[in-house]
């Protein structure tokens, strides 16, 4: 299994900056995305982030809002831009070795924005 | 219609007693099958792979059925340690996504 170290654990932001969060594996993985989880619900897909170049994102979320990088195969970074508290939630990275395996996390992020 | 659906509960169970949660899935050729538990304010964790065959790991047992389109786990003599929230997760042919069910809560009462 992969093991993932993700930071901020949790921070509280106010509005209108941004916040990068990290995500280092300790290994080199096949994929890396990034998730939202906001309270009570399940996780929402933000992005695949891609090695070398732009992330793919899922329908609602933008390049603008939330740019991520993923120089090499063990780290990438999510920003959350311009934040307004409908961004407070917990940000997950989640990591997949191989395709078709089994889908690692990072501890989350739990962002408050106020 | 949802990609993967689950009935979010909660399930209030005994200690001891055996529960069983559901999920659909609408992609048909959808390929890997897991359930995950999360735990409050934590991430989630794997659970098991469900396999075509079925899978067993000590109380728990994961069942496919692709001409229905739906994976099972079976919890037997539940623990309080097992209340948590269980979530179905599919990934499909052709895709590298994994998508995630709302999840389903499991209490388990003293």
């Amino acid at each position: 299994s992969a093991v993932i170290s993700q930071k901020p654990s949790r921070d509280i932001c106010q509005r209108g900056t941004s916040l990068t969060i990290q995500c280092q594996v300790d290994s080199q993985v096949t994929m890396m995305f990034w998730y939202r989880q906001q309270p009570g619900q399940s996780l929402t897909l933000i992005a695949t982030a891609n090695q070398g170049s732009e992330a793919t994102y899922e329908s609602g979320f933008v390049i603008d809002k939330f740019p991520i990088s993923r120089p090499n195969l063990t780290f990438s970074t999510l920003t959350v831009s311009n934040m307004s508290p409908e961004d407070s939630s917990i940000y997950l990275c989640s990591v997949v070795a191989r395709v078709n395996t089994e889908a690692f996390f990072g501890q989350g992020t739990r962002l408050t924005v106020v | 219609r949802k990609e993967v659906e689950q009935d979010p509960g909660p399930f209030n169970v005994p200690e001891g007693a055996t529960v069983a949660f559901n999920c659909t899935y609408s992609n048909s050729a959808s390929q890997s099958f897991f359930w995950y538990r999360q735990d409050c304010r934590k991430e989630p964790k794997l659970l098991m792979s469900v396999y075509s065959s079925g899978n067993e790991d000590g109380r728990f047992t994961a069942q496919l059925n692709r001409a229905s389109q739906y994976i099972s786990l079976l919890i037997r003599d539940s623990k309080l340690s097992d209340s948590a929230t269980y979530l179905c997760v599919v990934k499909g042919s052709g895709t590298y996504k994994y998508i995630f069910g709302t999840g389903t809560r499991l209490k388990v009462l003293a």
